[in-house]
């Protein structure tokens, strides 16, 4: 059964603190996301990576960072994080474009609440 | 740039109805669409997909969606709501090239009634 693992289901931080969110997936995806989920506001997008050590920014990616130095592992960095950051992160998967349709596969969430 | 907007936030039914969420999306090339659900506390799944060849769609749990070029709408429909249908559903665009970033509606809330 395909999978996308997500480190955390929930958190609970301090303003100012580093946050790491972790991802993995086990379907050789090429492609690899980091969405925010808000209520009213649906998905946006805040980076995606196409390749290992590749990234490219999304529709909202001020005060996030990103890293990619495995395949499977895709890991989502709040340097220093505010409360406006308190949200649900879903991690995603796809395969590329020469072989998929843009597809997606999500993990489970984690709800990061800062204080 | 692609986007997709769905009408109604919240939509209810009573079980055994009619479910309709509707979704119409703006493209500059040829999309492809998706609706995925959520249940709560989970991530997304996905219901199902268009990818240029019927223009029908049938998906899992009983759904279906009809791609209309004409009327840029990907609606979902379900001939009759069960209780286990009540989830938070998202209609997505991804264009057919490039890195097919994937763009999502705002969702929309299904509440069945007994």
């Amino acid at each position: 059964d395909v999978k996308v693992t997500q480190s955390s289901r929930y958190l609970v931080k301090r303003t100012g603190e580093k946050v790491f969110l972790e991802c993995v997936q086990d379907m050789d995806h090429e492609n690899m996301f980091w969405y925010r989920q808000d209520p009213g506001l649906g998905l946006r997008l805040i980076y995606f990576s196409y390749d290992v050590k590749m990234k490219e920014k999304g529709d909202i990616p001020e005060g996030y960072s990103v890293s990619r130095e495995k395949k499977e592992r895709f890991s989502l960095i709040l340097e220093s994080a505010s409360t406006n950051q308190t949200s649900m992160y879903l991690c995603a998967s796809s395969f590329w474009a020469g072989v998929g349709t843009g597809e997606l596969f999500f993990g489970e969430g984690s709800r990061l609440t800062v204080l | 740039a692609q986007s997709v907007t769905q009408l109604g936030s919240h939509v209810s039914v009573s079980e055994g109805a009619l479910v309709l969420l509707r979704c119409n999306y703006s493209s500059s090339v040829p999309p492809y669409l998706f609706w995925y659900v959520q249940y709560p506390n989970q991530g997304l799944q996905l219901l199902l997909k268009y990818t240029s060849a019927a223009t029908l769609v049938k998906g899992i749990n009983g759904f279906e969606a009809e791609f209309k070029k004409s009327e840029t709408s990907f609606h979902l429909t379900k001939p009759s709501a069960h209780m286990s249908d009540a989830a938070e559903y998202f209609c997505a665009v991804s264009d057919s090239g490039g890195y097919q970033k994937v763009t999502f509606g705002t969702g929309t809330k299904l509440q069945v009634i007994p």
